[in-house]
């Protein structure tokens, strides 16, 4: 059974630029969460969609967006890039939408900032 | 809404010595808990979870946990360390969120060292 995907796995990008970050959850998963983590911050919720659906939202400002296809599959978008957006953007799916099931992790995609 | 705090950002043992991390929780109702695992340049791996149903949660690779509601902790331990278990650990608290939906709340992690 494939595991949740993301790509790119590495990327640089310069301030002011634009990123879109992908992610194909384990199949059959509808849940998919996206989290940002910095060695400052740590772990942090961005956003989860389920059903092409947005249900929940980090305290992240609106530069940060995302969205959810009819195949589960998620993409997550940061405009106007800023140095401090530098991180390791994981993304998670889940089979169930409720607080009890366990989120299964991609490997991330690297986003340095110059 | 639901916290955890991880005590001790570095934990440093023994190969085949007791490992124990700590994570404490704040939570107004019964919570769910998860310890996960990252290994470097890897996303995070789940290691077990509490769901109420048993105090003591046993996970994969040797790990247990017990669920403490009087000290309200959610400590991880292993009797016998592995230089393999040389990663970070994350203590992680469920939120119970108006209209449903995941989302977890993480400590700061535990990077556990591992020595010869």
């Amino acid at each position: 059974k494939a595991g949740v995907t993301q790509t790119p796995r590495y990327l640089i990008k310069t301030r002011g630029q634009q990123v879109t970050l992908s992610c194909s959850p384990i199949s059959g998963h509808r849940s998919v969460s996206w989290y940002q983590q910095t060695p400052g911050q740590g772990l942090q919720f961005l956003f989860e969609y389920f059903s092409e659906t947005q249900r929940n939202k980090g305290n992240f400002p609106g530069r940060f967006s995302g969205r959810q296809f009819s195949n589960s599959r998620s993409e997550m978008n940061v405009s106007t890039l800023e140095l401090g957006d530098s991180a390791l953007y994981l993304c998670a799916s889940s089979r169930t939408a409720d607080h009890t099931g366990e989120l299964f992790f991609g490997e991330g995609s690297r986003l340095t900032v110059l | 809404a639901q916290s955890v705090t991880q005590l001790g950002s570095h934990v440093s043992v023994s190969e085949g010595a007791l490992v124990l991390l700590r994570c404490n929780y704040s939570s107004s109702v019964p919570p769910y808990l998860f310890w996960y695992v990252q290994y470097p340049n890897q996303g995070l791996q789940l290691l077990l979870k509490y769901t109420s149903a048993a105090t003591l949660v046993k996970g994969i690779n040797g790990f247990e946990a017990e669920f403490k509601k009087s000290e309200t902790s959610f400590h991880l331990t292993k009797p016998s360390a592995h230089m393999s278990d040389a990663a970070e650990y994350f203590c992680a608290v469920s939120d119970i969120l108006t209209g449903g939906g995941n989302k977890l709340t993480f400590g700061t992690g535990t990077q556990l060292k591992v020595e010869l």
